[in-house]
């Protein structure tokens, strides 16, 4: 089967930083993504990594080690507009026909 | 760019009708489009996976015949929700890529549909 886990939930205050884990395993391993999702909302792409190492994108990092079979989201400079539930995404054929996402975190950020 | 929008936003319908939500991609051409169905605070559930001018492929335990999908274009898929019930209350949403560019790896969200069978 193809499974991905990510922690349920976190807490953070503004301005601190988080991680957000995600181990994978899939039959094939392609990429792994992270989506944001507002309640309500629909989910928007923030990253994707296809090699080992992290990506930077402003306050968002995401990084990526095949062989752990593992990933993570990191949020730098919490903003209370962060607060979301995020989910990692496992591409995982080669055609782009097969994506597996994750359970989504549940990020609270206080005051 | 890079948009996908879904019609209707919301619906309500009784117990029994069928319900047609449209999804498009406005900029770009979907080489393919996926149809997830979302619970309260659950994750994307993967209903089917379409691509233009063939069938669906649907996920196990996906009615097929309850849940038609149609992928007629490059920019437009439709999801029939027929003999809706109850049950088949839910958040539907879709999504598209394409096999060129950055969007080969990356999905492009509708804004979703709220189904509510009364």
């Amino acid at each position: 089967g193809q499974s991905l886990e990510q922690p349920s939930e976190v807490t953070a205050v503004e301005g601190a930083i988080v991680q957000i884990n995600c181990t994978y395993q899939t039959s094939g391993f392609y990429g792994l993504s992270w989506y944001q999702q507002h309640d309500g909302g629909a989910p928007t792409f923030l990253s994707y990594n296809a090699l080992d190492g992290l990506e930077e994108t402003g306050r968002f990092s995401s990084f990526l080690s095949r062989s752990d079979s593992y990933g993570y989201l990191l949020l730098q400079e919490l903003q209370m507009k962060d607060s979301a539930s995020y989910f990692c995404a496992v591409r995982s054929d080669n055609y782009g026909q097969n994506f597996v996402f994750g359970p989504g975190t549940r990020l609270s950020v206080l005051p | 760019g890079a948009v996908v929008s879904q019609h209707p936003s919301w619906v309500i319908c009784k117990s029994g009708t069928s319900v047609k939500i449209e999804c498009r991609s406005l900029d770009f051409q979907a080489t393919t489009m996926f149809w997830y169905r979302q619970f309260p605070k659950q994750s994307l559930m993967l209903m089917a996976t379409s691509n233009e001018g063939s069938k669906a492929t649907y996920e196990q335990g996906v009615e097929k015949d309850k849940f038609l999908i149609n992928h007629a274009s490059l920019t437009l898929s439709t999801l029939t929700v027929t003999s809706a019930h109850p049950e088949d209350s839910s958040f539907y949403i879709c999504s598209a890529r394409s096999d060129s560019g950055r969007s080969y790896n990356e999905q492009f969200f509708g804004p979703g549909t709220r189904l509510t069978v009364l």
